[in-house]
């Protein structure tokens, strides 16, 4: 069920370029997950960042969350080619099933 | 570990037959997910199971989906009979809980299902 909302829904950018999608939610939740799928393959876990958290980081990417705003964000430094897919936000919020917004289409060009 | 593993990766069938989904999870996952993806409705959660016991079925659409677990490596979901409103690509992932809830979960490559 999507109860998460993400903005953009789709983005075109320059290879090198930054990119910046958002998430919100709706409910407190104990952590937050971005996932990466490429056309035609099953998802694939990006990063997780614990409610108690602010800011993380692995790699080229950097992950914010502000729980008293109920959002989250994904930024990817220095996009690539490759890093064009979709990315999507999944919260857990309680139990052990995680509801996943509705994805950002993120199309890097050469 | 080979991953989640799915078959088939490809479905095309008639409406009003059976389809069975088929998965494999990670080896020593205790959990098992049954999601949905369409382009209207986005990634939807049909069923999950914990220890081979089904937890929350809530999201399985109507009594023609059916899921099981008879043991720790194997799942099927079963659709029958099946309607062109059922095509779509379903995934299986498994996951390990972790002692804080902070886990993650791991997709097989999924089933595109094509009803006619």
């Amino acid at each position: 069920s999507q109860q998460g909302e993400e903005d953009p829904q789709a983005l075109s950018i320059q290879e090198g370029e930054n990119a910046t999608m958002n998430c919100s939610y709706k409910t407190s939740i104990n952590n937050l997950q971005w996932y990466r799928q490429n056309s035609g393959r099953g998802l694939v876990h990006l990063i997780l960042i614990r409610s108690n958290e602010r800011e993380k980081h692995s790699g080229r990417l950097r992950v914010t969350l502000d729980t008293s705003k109920k959002s989250s964000s994904l930024l990817i430094t220095a996009s690539r080619a490759a890093d064009t897919a979709s990315y999507f936000c999944a919260y857990n919020s309680a139990g052990n099933m995680l509801t996943f917004g509705g994805g950002t289409r993120l199309m890097v060009k050469p | 570990d080979a991953g989640v593993i799915q078959s088939p990766r490809h479905e095309v069938t008639e409406m009003g037959q059976e389809v069975t989904l088929r998965c494999k999870p990670i080896s020593g996952h205790d959990y098992l997910f049954w999601y949905r993806q369409t382009m209207m409705r986005g990634l939807e959660l049909l069923i999950y199971f914990n220890n081979n016991v089904p937890i929350d079925d809530s999201g399985m659409p109507e009594d023609r989906f059916s899921a099981k677990m008879p043991n720790a490596s194997f799942s099927t979901l079963k659709i029958q009979p099946s309607e062109p409103r059922d095509s779509a690509v379903y995934f299986c992932a498994s996951s390990l809980q972790g002692a804080s809830w902070a886990y993650e979960q791991y997709f097989g490559p999924g089933t595109r299902l094509t009803v006619t």
